[in-house]
């Protein structure tokens, strides 16, 4: 199965500040048919988890301009420019390049 | 509008069985994979299962394979989990999970249920 490893687990961030979230997978997230298939999952407290970024890098229809998505082989990456005060939740990577498909563990993303 | 809806949950002794449901509504339920991901409370996510959009096709996660069998009636735009032999560490809130693959974009999770909470414990 593949690992995928978040860090940091919690990031207190100050409004308006950027906020950065690193994934690792153990293994290569390369389909064989060319994408990379990482997402990035927000989940907000009692709700459940909401699409942010598919494909490493494709911003889901909706979601604000100040979430990105970058990165490549096993490494990536979820930027968030200035952080808003909705922003607060508990952030998820998700590989469904091989089953089974895996997430990272969650980083809680809460205001200083 | 999408909506997915689960329902079946509750309380249930370890050993016994649960269907869980999940009724699809607000598109074409037969052209899509569908999923069963968990979240056991306080915890993570953790993927299920996976049906394709015919049913003909089956994955699990290693953790209910051999347990849980995952279904759908296209019919009836439903999604099921079957679950037996349930064990305390199945407890989790369970959700309905959409994907989405169109216009050379595939693997799209896009929408998600409220879950269902299913509580394994005697």
């Amino acid at each position: 199965d593949i690992v995928m490893t978040q860090t940091p687990l919690s990031s207190p961030v100050t409004l308006g500040q950027p906020a950065s979230i690193s994934c690792r997978s153990s293994q290569s997230l390369v389909h064989s048919d060319g994408n990379i298939y990482l997402s990035w999952l927000q989940q907000r407290p009692g709700q459940p988890p909401r699409l942010l970024i598919y494909k490493n890098s494709n911003r889901f229809s909706g979601v604000p301009d100040r979430f990105s998505g970058s990165g490549a082989g096993t490494d990536f990456t979820l930027k968030i420019s200035r952080v808003e005060a909705e922003d607060v939740g508990v952030y998820y990577c998700m590989q469904a390049t091989h089953f089974p498909y895996t997430f990272g563990q969650g980083t809680k993303l809460e205001i200083k | 509008e999408v909506q997915l809806v689960e329902s079946g949950g509750g309380l249930i002794q370890p050993g016994g069985p649960l269907r869980l449901s999940c009724a699809a509504s607000g598109f074409t339920f037969n052209s899509h994979w569908m999923h069963w991901v968990r979240q056991a409370p306080g915890k993570g996510l953790v993927w299920v299962s996976s049906i394709s959009p015919d049913g003909s096709g089956t994955v699990y996660a290693d953790s209910v394979k051999g347990r849980f069998t995952i279904s759908r009636d296209n019919a009836r735009n439903t999604l099921y989990l079957q679950m037996e032999s349930l064990r305390a560490e199945d407890t989790a809130v369970y959700y309905c999970v959409r994907e989405v693959c169109g216009g050379g974009d595939c693997k799209l999770f896009d929408s998600w249920g409220q879950g269902g909470l299913v509580t394994v414990s005697s």
